[in-house]
């Protein structure tokens, strides 16, 4: 089946860091979505990207899709504490359920 | 939040106990998925529905069944548990498949075989 591989599994950074996130696939994608986890939480939805290329921001947030639809990225600028816990990505390569990668488990030390 | 309740939220049992959680929905949409979420394998797919009485498996459905007899309610039944299914439950829904469709997950279960 699909498989998504997500890097880093965990990261902390300084407050006021920038943070990414990547996700890779080996196969095409058909579209990937993003999911933030709250520590204890459940995961929430927060974009989905479909085009070749597409890029979408959302305040801090800005996301990627590869121009080859294999690969993704979630990118923070100037973390805040608000922005701890764990980013999933979540793709599909067409008629197939959605597979979720792994995951990146977020720290922010202020 | 969209409106997905799961029962119990914490529950311990014995080896070999049949166990099972409920998911209920108020949305009225069509897929239903049963998740667990395990340190190191993120969220992996047991069981979904598409329908009611229709139901497939996902890549970790052994030692699971599920039942959907209302658009509403979505089982989990672990047959005979045992400590590998030690795990937390997430049920999510969505109003179509869920690649084109985002997923609302609920709050989760948090299951300890002893």
């Amino acid at each position: 089946g699909q498989q998504v591989m997500q890097i880093p599994q965990y990261q902390h950074v300084q407050e006021g860091e920038d943070f990414t996130t990547y996700c890779n696939s080996s196969t095409t994608l058909s579209n990937i979505q993003w999911y933030k986890q709250r520590p204890g939480g459940h995961p929430v939805f927060l974009i989905q990207l479909v085009k070749s290329g597409e890029v979408k921001k959302q305040k801090r947030l800005t996301f990627q899709f590869g121009e080859a639809k294999k690969n993704s990225s979630l990118h923070i600028t100037a973390t805040q504490t608000t922005d701890v816990g764990t980013y999933f990505c979540a793709a599909s390569g067409g008629y197939q359920k959605v597979t979720f990668g792994i995951g990146t488990k977020l720290q922010v030390i202020p | 939040d969209a409106g997905i309740t799961q029962s119990p939220r914490h529950k311990v049992t014995e080896t070999g106990t049949p166990v099972t959680l409920r998911c209920h929905q108020t949305e009225n949409h069509r897929y239903m998925y049963w998740y667990r979420q395990d340190p190191g394998h993120g969220l992996r797919l047991i069981h979904y529905s598409y329908g009611v009485k229709d139901t497939d498996k996902g890549e970790v459905s052994d030692g699971y069944s599920v039942s959907r007899s209302k658009t509403e309610d979505f089982l989990l039944t672990l047959e005979s548990a045992t400590s590998s299914q030690t795990s937390v439950y997430f049920c999510a829904i969505s109003p179509g498949q869920g690649y084109r469709e985002t997923q609302y997950f609920g709050p989760g279960t948090r299951l300890l075989v002893l």
